[in-house]
């Protein structure tokens, strides 16, 4: 089955202690993104990847952090959370860069930072 | 990419059809409309898209009006499993955006009932 996995999907930690969020998925898309999803914000894009070893900011990168060393995997790294990075994260793939407007979302990984 | 507008609730009856509308007056001639829907706190899911032709899917038909201004989203038979924020999107094909990312606004909570 074609999909966008998300590990964990839940996590409550507390401020500084540094983890991960991994993503990926098995469409062998090129394009892949993280989002955060906040009441009354929507949805905001933090990093974005063209392609593998391609990495950029989007609208909100403070205190993260990715790579892109295989197509399939996408990690979010937050190395000293906080707990304005409270939040519900997406991470999202496509075809390729220029075929963006279909995108395919993973299930969500809700983080709590105490 | 053109500011649409959606009405922030609707209600629809079980088995009935459930029609969203969406205003995007300043839509331009290369923007296409894109419907996703987030069913609570899971991940955005793609439903359909066009550019000015009615178009249907398994999921859902669009109608977009002659003067592209307007459309609406049609569900033929709702179910309580519909029930979910629709949101509409306008964007040229292919990506405007350098950063592909999608830009979701309030969109519309419909509640199916039974």
């Amino acid at each position: 089955e074609a999909q966008v996995t998300q590990n964990p999907r839940y996590l409550i930690t507390v401020t500084g202690k540094k983890l991960t969020v991994t993503c990926s998925q098995n469409m062998n898309h090129e394009y892949m993104s993280w989002y955060r999803q906040d009441p009354g914000l929507g949805l905001r894009q933090i990093y974005y990847s063209m392609n593998v070893e391609v990495t950029d900011k989007g609208d909100v990168p403070e205190g993260y952090k990715v790579s892109r060393k295989e197509k399939r995997n996408f990690p979010l790294i937050l190395e000293s959370p906080s707990p304005n990075q409270t939040s519900l994260y997406f991470c999202a793939s496509s075809f390729d860069a220029v075929s963006t407007d279909t995108q395919y979302f993973g299930p969500g990984t809700r983080l709590t930072v105490l | 990419d053109a500011k649409t507008t959606q009405p922030t609730s609707m209600d629809c009856a079980e088995g009935r059809a459930a029609n969203l509308p969406c205003n995007h007056s300043t839509i331009s001639g290369n923007e296409y409309v894109y419907w996703y829907r987030q069913i609570h706190s899971q991940g955005p899911q793609y439903i359909i898209h066009g550019l000015k032709n009615n178009e249907t899917n398994e999921m859902a038909s669009l109608i977009i009006t002659e003067d592209r201004k307007s459309s609406t989203l049609i569900l033929p038979h709702a179910t309580l499993r519909d029930t979910a924020v629709y949101y509409c999107i306008v964007r040229v094909w292919r990506g405007s955006s350098n950063t592909g990312k999608l830009i979701f606004g309030q969109g519309t909570t419909l509640q199916v009932k039974p």
